[in-house]
């Protein structure tokens, strides 16, 4: 069995401010972990993934991800916020080979001039 | 690519009625999946494909809920009848060959609301 648990629901920042939403897992076997983010009235898209390799991951948008085993985490950051980052923003694991994606509940964005 | 295409956008509809929700995965994937998410629940899976053919419906709520996948390009997801708590938005999405390392694409998502 596999779950991803992010801590808070909602995240303000100020722009230029560092943005930090954490993603803790739970997997059974080694992870491959993902990040998407949500724009309102939109689908999901991919920001980032980490399979094997480097543990930090560098994905779209200057945000990246580091993979921490020892700490069952995977918390996306980005060093400058810009008001086009506010969206909601989703951590998923696969935890075994062709499994499905499991999501946790989001993380809220938000920011302010 | 056009990307996972669905149909509708918006469906507002009355309890009791019949509601089909409509999904065309990329082109050349072969697995697809029904997601639903809710403020309560966050993002669920419902049912998923492979090569058209229903591998894991366990998340389907309540036989009210069916979904078909009659060809490679075109998936529906009926709910029969629909209640208020059916309210959610409704996202397909697809991949191919769905490995460890392959990520899902999602469509933009169809919002139901029953009134």
């Amino acid at each position: 069995a596999q779950s991803v648990t992010q801590l808070g629901s909602h995240v303000s920042v100020s722009e230029g401010a560092l943005v930090l939403l954490r993603c803790n897992y739970s997997s059974s076997v080694p992870p491959y972990l993902f990040w998407y983010v949500q724009y309102p009235n939109q689908g999901l898209q991919l920001l980032l993934k980490y399979t094997t390799g480097a543990t930090l991951v560098k994905g779209i948008n200057g945000f990246e991800a580091e993979f921490k085993k020892s700490e069952t985490s995977f918390h996306l950051t980005k060093p400058s916020a810009h008001m086009s980052d506010a969206a909601e923003y989703f951590c998923a694991v696969k935890g075994s080979g062709y499994s499905t994606l499991t999501f946790g509940k989001g993380t809220m964005l938000l920011v302010s001039p | 690519d056009a990307g996972v295409i669905q149909s509708p956008r918006h469906e507002v509809t009355e309890m009791g009625q019949e509601v089909t929700l409509r999904c065309k995965p990329i082109s050349g994937h072969d697995y697809l999946f029904w997601y639903r998410q809710t403020m309560m629940r966050g993002l669920e899976l419902l049912i998923y494909f492979n090569n058209n053919v229903p591998i894991d419906d366990s998340g389907m709520p309540e036989d009210r809920f069916s979904a078909k996948m009659p060809n490679a390009s075109f998936s529906t997801l009926k709910i029969q009848p629909s209640e208020p708590r059916d309210s959610a938005v409704y996202f397909c999405a697809s991949s191919f060959r769905n490995r460890m390392n392959t990520e899902a694409f999602f469509g933009q998502g169809t919002r139901l609301t029953v009134v």
